[in-house]
């Protein structure tokens, strides 16, 4: 059954540390993606790559870091830099169809 | 740099009834790709439907259909016949089609409200 999962589905984090998103997807697509969405808000782009080992910042990736180390695998970073962590982050996949196809999300929440 | 607007932050519509929501966009290019996507209570993100530019037909999907006026740069979505499993935030994005990995750009989203 193929699909993009993202764990966990609720996080919580306490000011200063850093947390890691996980984001898997087994349709072999080539590309992968990180947004995040506020509340009233559009989903504005952190990360993408489009290739194993390699990617580009989005519009607000400051206090964010990715990897792309597997095909299959693109964890997000969300750092101690970034300010207003908590919001709804969502991963996407694409085969490069201009589709992109999306994964359930994970809430952040900052105590 | 690409914008999308939607100037609708709330909707409602009767069940069964005709919905239309509005859409804009800015961008200089003449290759691109234009997007709905819905957002149900799950905020699983669903694509709606897509439009390509260089298609002047309207796209459709069963209920789903698009007014696309290039040259106004509007891209509207109607729901014909609105059911109860419709009421979701819709949102309207934009990708440059110069490359097969583009990126979206969204709109802050219309929420929908379907009545019984």
């Amino acid at each position: 059954d193929g699909g993009i999962t993202q764990s966990p589905k609720y996080l919580f984090r306490k000011e200063g540390q850093n947390v890691t998103l996980s984001c898997e997807q087994n349709l072999n697509h080539d590309a992968m993606y990180w947004y995040r969405q506020d509340p009233g808000q559009g989903l504005r782009l952190i990360y993408y790559s489009q290739i194993v080992n390699d990617f580009q910042k989005g519009d607000i990736a400051e206090g964010y870091s990715v990897s792309r180390e597997k095909k299959e695998s693109f964890p997000l970073t969300v750092t101690s830099a970034q300010k207003n962590p908590t919001a709804f982050y969502l991963c996407a996949s694409s085969t490069g169809s201009h589709e992109q196809f999306f994964g359930p999300g994970t809430r952040l929440t900052v105590l | 740099a690409q914008t999308v607007t939607q100037s609708q932050p709330e909707m409602s519509v009767q069940e069964a009834e005709t919905v239309t929501l509005s859409c804009t966009y800015d961008t200089s290019e003449s290759d691109y790709y234009l997007f709905w996507y819905k957002q149900p209570p799950s905020r699983q993100m669903i694509l709606v439907i897509r439009q390509e530019a260089y298609k002047q037909q309207n796209a459709t999907e069963n209920r789903f259909s698009v007014n696309f006026q290039k040259a106004a740069k509007s891209f509207s979505l109607k729901i014909s016949d609105s059911q109860l499993g419709d009421a979701a935030m819709y949102f309207c994005a934009y990708m440059w089609g110069g490359t097969s990995y583009g990126k979206l750009t969204f709109g802050q989203g219309t929420i929908l409200t379907v009545h019984p």
